[in-house]
Parts: structure tokens; C-alpha cells; sequence
């Protein structure tokens, strides 16, 4: 079974600092692992994942994860926040092909917000 | 590109009414999943399936019905609606590279709401 917890609902920065939304999943095999935006009243889109290759993985729009087995962790980061950032976050977890149908399993959601 | 789209994109029905919502993908896609978007919940799994003709259960599979006919669509039904079922619907799709996971496709949602 998977699972996965975000730490946070929401999380505020400024413009300009570093940005980091936490992440802990619980899987029983080699997980798979995802964030995903979502923009108000849109749908969600990938912003990068990792699949047992590097440990680092970099996404689009300048974000970047890695994967700590030892603390069971995903946790995203972006070295400087813009407006635009301003957005929900999803975390996600799967076990391919161990999960028949390579379903995702969610986190909760942290909503970023970016202040000028 | 189309992608993975939804039908129809907002629906008020009174309890007790019936639906379908439509889901289409023209990524000759294997897996389609159903999804529920709740606040502070994040997505929940409704019910998926990994090819035409097969459906299973997710974790809230109670109050829906899905089909899968034909490998490009997949229908979510409601057969007597209820308000907890006011929510907002996502429809995704994905394949399975080797033994790799990919990433799912999402459509632009659904936002239903029940009186």
C-alpha cells in the first residue's frame, strides 16, 4: 500500500526566496514519485517526477525534487520564487507496475503563495 | 493535440438525479483513472481501469459506476446523486513504459454540484 502526507496546507514566500513544499510517502515497493501544479480552475500538470533513476530530479519552471530513501522523502524546492509560482501543489505516489494500473496515489494538497 | 478531455465541464443536479460524465484521450492510452478533488483532500481514486473492457475499484468507489467500451473512453456514472457528491471530477490517463511508471494525463475537471 502507498500513502502520502505533505506537510503544510498552505505555504507563504516572498518573492525572491527559496521555495520548499514537504513531502513524505509510505510505499510497500519501489515507489514512483510526482509533483503536480494545479492553477485555479485547471486541471494538474506535471511538473517533474522521479522513476529510480537520479536521486535529483529537475523539473520545468525551475523546480527541482530529491528523492531520500533513509527519510522516505520527496520534498520540492526552487531556488527563487516568482508570482507566477503561485499555485497548489500536489505530491504523488505510485508502485507502477507492483500497483496494477500504475494508479497515483495524492497527498493533500499545499496551496504557495507568493507575496510581491 | 487534444489530450484528455472531459464532458461536460459543469453540471448542477438535483439529489436523486442521474449522470454521466464523459472522459475521452487520444494517447491510445491503456489506463484511465477517475478522480475526486475535495478541499484539504487532494485526489481521491474513484475507480480506474487498465484496458477496454476492464474496470476495478479505487479508495471512494461507493455511489459510482464506470464503463469502459471502447479503449479511448471511459464514462463515470452517478445513479442517484447525493450532495456529498458535489466535487470536482478529473479524468486521467497513462501507459506503462516497460516496468516504468509514467506520468498521468489530466483533463480539465468536471465541477459538479449537487442540491
Amino acid at each position: 500500500a502507498q500513502s502520502v502526507t505533505q506537510l503544510g496546507s498552505h505555504v507563504s514566500v516572498s518573492e525572491g526566496a527559496l521555495v520548499l513544499l514537504r513531502c513524505n510517502y509510505s510505499s510497500s515497493v519501489p515507489p514512483y514519485l510526482f509533483w503536480y501544479v494545479q492553477y485555479p480552475n485547471q486541471g494538474l500538470q506535471l511538473l517533474l517526477k522521479y522513476t529510480s533513476a537520479a536521486t535529483l530530479v529537475k523539473g520545468i519552471n525551475g523546480f527541482e525534487a530529491e528523492f531520500k530513501k533513509s527519510e522516505t522523502s520527496f520534498h520540492l524546492t526552487k531556488p527563487s520564487a516568482h508570482m507566477s509560482d503561485a499555485a497548489e501543489y500536489f505530491c504523488a505516489v505510485s508502485g507502477g507496475f507492483y500497483n496494477q494500473g500504475g494508479k497515483l496515489i495524492f497527498g493533500q494538497g499545499t496551496e504557495l503563495s507568493v507575496k510581491p | 493535440n487534444a489530450g484528455v478531455t472531459q464532458t461536460p465541464k459543469f453540471r448542477v443536479l438535483k439529489t436523486g438525479q442521474s449522470m454521466t460524465l464523459l472522459c475521452a484521450q487520444d494517447m491510445n492510452h491503456e489506463y484511465m483513472y477517475w478522480y475526486r478533488q475535495d478541499p484539504g483532500m487532494g485526489l481521491r481514486l474513484i475507480h480506474y481501469s487498465v484496458g477496454e473492457g476492464t474496470t476495478a475499484k479505487g479508495e471512494v468507489p461507493d455511489g459510482y459506476n464506470v464503463s469502459r467500451l471502447k479503449k479511448q473512453n471511459f464514462l463515470l456514472g452517478l445513479e442517484s446523486a447525493a450532495p456529498s457528491q458535489t466535487s470536482v471530477y478529473f479524468c486521467a490517463s497513462s501507459y506503462t513504459y516497460g516496468l516504468e511508471n509514467t506520468e498521468a494525463f489530466f483533463g480539465q475537471g468536471t465541477r459538479l454540484t449537487v442540491v
